[in-house]
């Protein structure tokens, strides 16, 4: 049973430039929430998705933004690339009854 | 707002040495305290979900307890594998909320063989 997968592993990118990140959730589950990690610190909460729609975001710029998919597959997306957006970015999935949450591995982003 | 503090920051520790890890919170109305272990490079994998005080879980060598303002893991004779940082996160009760966790900054655990 594959578990939450995510692409790509790595990626470099220049200030000013835009990005897609990419997850598939795992078997049986049907939303998906995506956390931005900084080096040394805790993962923080960008945005969920649920029945393709947005449900709720954390305290992050419109330069964020996300999509779902018909088959609960997500992308992420930023625009207008800072230096700050240096980060390790993980993809959540879980089920509406569910509390917990199962993480991919990430993708770590650097903008030099 | 909902936050989350773990102490210490980071902890060394002679295989066998026994500890335990602190994680102090402030949230309104708690659905639910995470734990979860994070090797490097890698994404936070699950160790355990406690819902109400008095709450007590274990696994191998880790056991988890809750109390109304903080969870300790507690580590009993580690080993080198045991390596890892260890998160603690909290889900609040809000009603439509997405659920979505506040995670503390986290404990880097380095065991010494």
């Amino acid at each position: 049973d594959a578990g939450v997968t995510q692409s790509p592993t790595h990626l470099i990118k220049t200030r000013g430039q835009q990005v897609t990140l990419r997850c598939s959730p795992k078997s049986g589950h049907d939303t998906v929430s995506w956390y931005q990690q900084a080096l040394g610190q805790g993962p923080q909460f960008i945005f969920q998705y649920y029945e393709e729609e947005e449900r709720q975001r954390g305290n992050f710029p419109d330069r964020f933004s996300g999509h779902q998919f018909p088959n609960y597959s997500s992308e992420l997306n930023v625009n207008a690339l800072l230096l700050g957006d240096s980060a390790l970015y993980l993809c959540a999935s879980s089920t509406t009854e569910d509390y917990g949450y199962t993480f991919g591995s990430g993708t770590r982003l650097t903008v030099v | 707002e909902d936050q989350v503090t773990q102490s210490p920051e980071a902890l060394r520790l002679q295989e066998g040495e026994s500890s335990s890890l602190n994680c102090s919170y402030t949230v309104s109305g708690l659905r639910g305290l995470f734990w979860y272990r994070q090797d490097p490079g890698k994404g936070p994998e699950f160790l355990f979900t406690l819902y109400s005080a008095g709450e007590e879980k274990e696994k191998e060598r880790l056991k988890a307890t809750l109390t109304k303002k903080e969870s300790f893991l507690h580590i009993t004779a580690p080993k080198p594998e045991d390596s890892a940082t260890y998160l603690c996160a909290v889900q609040c009760l809000i009603s439509g909320s997405a659920r979505q966790l506040t995670f503390g900054s986290g404990t880097q655990l380095t065991v010494l063989p």
